[in-house]
């Protein structure tokens, strides 16, 4: 079964400043991987998903997210961070899509930004 | 974009009483969806994932009985928890995958049940 480590519970990072949230996953064969974001009291939002490809992946907000395979990880990142970017972020890892399409979330990390 | 409703967004009930929650899609249809439940600064778990017109696959665990799903229509899936408890407090979120190979997942903003 899939698994998703996400290592650091909190980050907290000034404005301005940049922004890395660490994720591995465990999978067996080629992963599925999505980064959300959720605000307090609200539901997800994707910011970015591999599927295949460039293993450099754009998503909203100015974020991004590079798969290296090698190190089993989907590391998200972004240059500047404005105050907005307060929130907790879930990286995810989902089976080849089929009617399925289960996804297996990390625990979360909590981003803080200080001004 | 894809929007996926979810209704109430908050309830508060007395313990024994049955708790309904919507997820709707609105702008596409949904052939699958799935129920997730979220304690307080942890991940999501996913509950099951029910299909239009079939019954709900559940993931180990969890009480079919106590949370009875129903996927009657391509756009509406409910979430009855069933003679709640203050256990079942919770933040449930839904989520909907329309058609097709690479089809996105679209998340509900979530229902915080509060069972007192």
């Amino acid at each position: 079964a899939q698994s998703v480590t996400q290592p650091d519970i909190h980050i907290t990072v000034s404005e301005g400043a940049s922004l890395e949230l660490r994720c591995n996953y465990s999978y067996g064969a080629t992963p599925y991987l999505f980064w959300y974001v959720q605000s307090p009291g609200q539901g997800l939002q994707l910011l970015l998903k591999y599927f295949s490809g460039d293993t450099l992946v754009q998503g909203i907000k100015g974020f991004e997210a590079e798969f290296k395979r090698s190190q089993s990880s989907f590391n998200l990142r972004k240059p500047s961070v404005h105050w907005s970017d307060a929130a907790e972020y879930f990286c995810a890892v989902g089976v080849v899509p089929s009617n399925d399409y289960k996804l297996s979330f990390g625990a979360g990390t909590t981003v803080t930004v200080r001004a | 974009g894809a929007v996926v409703s979810q209704h109430p967004s908050w309830v508060i009930c007395k313990s024994g009483t049955s708790v309904k929650i919507e997820c709707r899609s609105l702008d596409f249809q949904a052939t699958t969806m799935f129920w997730y439940r979220q304690f307080p600064k942890q991940s999501l778990m996913l509950m099951a994932t029910s299909n239009e017109g079939s019954k709900a696959t559940y993931e180990q665990g969890v009480e079919k009985d106590k949370f009875l799903i129903n996927h009657a229509s391509l756009t509406l899936s409910t979430l009855t928890v069933t003679s709640a408890h203050p256990e079942d407090s919770s933040f449930y979120i839904c989520s909907a995958r329309g058609q097709g190979f690479n089809s996105p997942l679209h998340f509900g903003n979530g229902t915080r049940l509060t069972v007192t």
